[in-house]
């Protein structure tokens, strides 16, 4: 099974800050890495796929890189609505696995 | 608008059976497969099974394996999840999601509000 390993867990910031989340894969994962936003008692939602496209109706301050074993999800300017648990995703190879998650807090 | 609204969940026994359903609407259903995904209360996301749009092809994470069967009727637009030998660490929310394709990646692009399954005695 391929382990995705999100760091860090838990994230302290403010908003207007710049927000950096790594997502580390056990083995490659080729393009299909997806990143997801979830707010408590909510599903999640699909912020980037294929590791750097930002889905439609995502805000721009969204962004998404990397290849092979290592992602990343950048968030450039928090804003109030961002804080969440972000949770990275791998579609390469079944079964299907998802990061630990991040929860972003407000400092 | 694409909407998925789960039913089925509720509060069963050990060793009991419940059985899932999303109903679909909004896309050509039969053209993209469907998941399951659960979180347990305060965790994180689990991916649970997939089955392909034709229904012919499916797969489990190894702790539902020969225990949980995910199927779809095309004709109803819905897709299920049959559960057995239910235990305790099945307790979750349950998630269906909807496969989307695009940049030569996939993805779960929209996903219900789930439904919560509780295994306790």
């Amino acid at each position: 099974d391929i382990q995705l390993t999100q760091s860090p867990s838990f994230l302290s910031a403010s908003v207007g800050d710049r927000v950096t989340i790594t997502c580390r894969a056990s083995q490659g994962t080729s393009s299909y890495l997806a990143w997801y936003q979830q707010k408590p008692g909510k599903a999640p939602k699909l912020l980037i796929y294929s590791a750097s496209t930002l889905q439609s109706g995502v805000p721009s301050r969204f962004s998404g890189s990397g290849s092979g074993t290592e992602f990343t999800l950048t968030i450039s300017s928090l804003q109030p609505e961002d804080f969440a648990t972000y949770y990275c995703h791998q579609l390469s190879t079944y079964p299907l696995t998802f990061g630990g998650g991040t929860k972003v807090e407000i400092k | 608008e694409v909407q998925l609204l789960e039913s089925g969940g509720g509060l069963v026994q050990p060793g009991g059976s419940l059985k899932l359903s999303c109903a679909a609407s909004g896309f050509t259903f039969s053209t993209y497969a469907m998941s399951w995904v659960r979180q347990a209360p305060g965790k994180g996301l689990e991916w649970v099974s997939v089955i392909s749009g034709r229904g012919d092809t499916t797969f489990y994470t190894d702790s539902v394996k020969g225990r949980f069967t995910i199927s779809r009727d095309n004709s109803k637009n819905t897709v299920y999840l049959q559960m057995n030998s239910l235990r305790a660490d099945d307790t979750a929310v349950y998630y269906c999601a909807k496969w989307g394709y695009g940049s030569g990646s996939r993805y779960l692009d929209y996903w219900g509000q789930g439904t919560l399954v509780t295994v306790s005695s």
